[in-house]
């Protein structure tokens, strides 16, 4: 059963435009979460984190929002440009036991930022 | 430069055979990962370690052995008994107890 889910597969935005990227959780022993972007062939790219006790961080043109009740976080780009044009994963990590530091993924967002 | 570095790129694997992904950090990271990726899923967890000499199975550790001998080194074995192994491998490390993981370049595996 998933843990970590990423419902939509892809997304098509216009560059200058917001593109939000969407995640949800269901073990609520979720302590930290985490983007990521990859690129085809390609390792994934940390971009973004936010632990539990924040409901928002910023970094430049990406900033994540957490809802806890809702076990739902989000991942807001703006303005989106065509190089943002990747596959984005959720990750989530557990505080628990030996699984400490673990990450579980998504199944990725295909964005496309169309110019 | 400090980074992961995975080779080969590219891996074939004939049946029946073994074969040996290789996994190098300069980043002094205590823990290392290896994860599975398959077209259009997110990555699986096959094997981690987080000290020398000690790891433990993932999700998908069937089929797969490693071994950690020195902190920078964490290979992956892709024995005969993987009747699936046709997959992108990524390695990655962090520091320990934390969470941020840094990945490498992957290495993709066919089966000839």
């Amino acid at each position: 059963d998933q843990q970590v889910k990423q419902n939509s597969p892809s997304l098509s935005v216009q560059e200058g435009r917001i593109s939000i990227l969407n995640c949800d959780y269901t073990n609520s022993m979720f302590d930290y979460f985490l983007w990521y972007k990859k690129y085809p062939a390609e390792g994934p790219t940390f971009l973004i984190s936010i632990s539990s006790i924040k409901d928002k961080n910023e970094d430049g043109r990406f900033t994540v929002f957490l809802n806890k009740s809702a076990k739902h976080l989000s991942l807001h780009i703006v303005p989106s440009q065509p190089g943002d044009s990747a596959v984005y994963f959720c990750a989530a990590s557990p505080n628990y036991g030996g699984s400490q530091g673990n990450l579980i993924f998504g199944k990725g967002t295909k964005l496309s930022v169309k110019p | 430069d400090g980074g992961i570095t995975q080779s080969p790129k590219y891996l074939f694997r004939k049946e029946g055979q073994n074969v040996t992904l290789s996994c190098e950090q300069n980043l002094n990271h205590d823990a290392m990962y290896w994860y599975r990726q398959d077209p259009g899923q997110g990555l699986r967890l096959i094997y981690y370690s987080q000290i020398v000499n000690d790891f433990q199975k993932g999700d998908i550790a069937e089929g797969y052995s490693v071994s950690r001998e020195k902190k920078e080194s964490f290979p992956l074995t892709v024995t005969s008994a993987q009747k699936n192994p046709t997959a992108f491998y990524l390695c990655a490390s962090s520091i320990l107890a934390k969470n941020i993981q840094y990945f490498g370049a992957g290495t993709r595996l066919s089966v000839l």
